[in-house]
């Protein structure tokens, strides 16, 4: 069965830093292509970050360029994402999903929230 | 990037009804690689029909997608309690993948 467990929920201050993880299970890892995706509250789905099968190219939304870094380990089924310079507009639940067939995004996990408040 | 377009916001229909949401996208979407999800209070996105018209495993056959180019659509062609839910697409032809901005489907 595949799962996708996020961690790191927490609260950071504004200009902070947070790091979320992903741990995948069920599936080879290494071989999909893994995306950040949050929904502020009461809001819609935003994209944040891709990265590829080897972590080797990564993409960013403009919102989150030069602040989030997005990386995974293939040894340990995990994907990160280092969150930098927090602001009140990054609160939101963060969910990882899994590249799926024609661009989609076939799994998801339950999502972690991420609070910035002083 | 492209913006992907979702109407209407608010649909009220009955158990029973047919609905069908739309989703319009700025420029085409190559490959039809348009995903539709649907989404239900306090959790995450469930994956419902990708490539614009292939259902997902587990989809029920009363959702159907269609479309290309620009123009997308979702039916449910017999609503059950279930389906009542906020429903997005999402596109991934070109980068940075985008959604629409989601219609809400309620219980009239």
């Amino acid at each position: 069965e595949v799962q996708l467990v996020e961690s790191g929920e927490g609260l950071g201050q504004p200009g902070g830093s947070l790091r979320l993880s992903c741990a995948a299970s069920g599936f080879f890892f290494s071989r999909y292509a893994m995306h950040w995706v949050r929904q502020a509250p009461g809001k819609g789905l935003e994209y944040v970050s891709t990265i590829n099968t080897n972590g080797g190219s990564t993409y960013y939304a403009d919102s989150v360029k030069d602040r989030f870094t997005i990386s995974r380990d293939n040894s340990k089924n995990t994907l990160y994402l280092q969150m930098d310079y927090l602001t009140t507009e990054d609160m939101a639940v963060y969910y990882c999903a899994r590249e799926g067939l024609s661009g989609s995004l076939d799994y998801w996990g339950q999502g972690t929230l991420v609070t910035v408040s002083s | 990037e492209i913006v992907l377009t979702q109407s209407p916001g608010t649909l009220s229909l009955s158990p029973g009804e047919r609905a069908t949401l739309s989703c319009r996208a700025s420029e085409s979407v190559f490959s039809n690689y348009l995903t539709w999800y649907q989404q239900k209070p306090g959790q995450a996105p469930r994956l419902l029909i990708y490539g614009a018209s292939s259902r997902a495993t587990g989809t029920p056959d009363r959702f159907s997608g269609s479309g290309s180019g620009t123009d997308f659509t979702l039916t449910i062609s017999r609503l059950e309690p279930e389906d009542f839910a906020v429903y997005y697409c999402q596109q991934y032809g070109a980068s940075p993948i985008t959604f629409g901005q989601g219609t809400r489907l309620e219980i009239k």
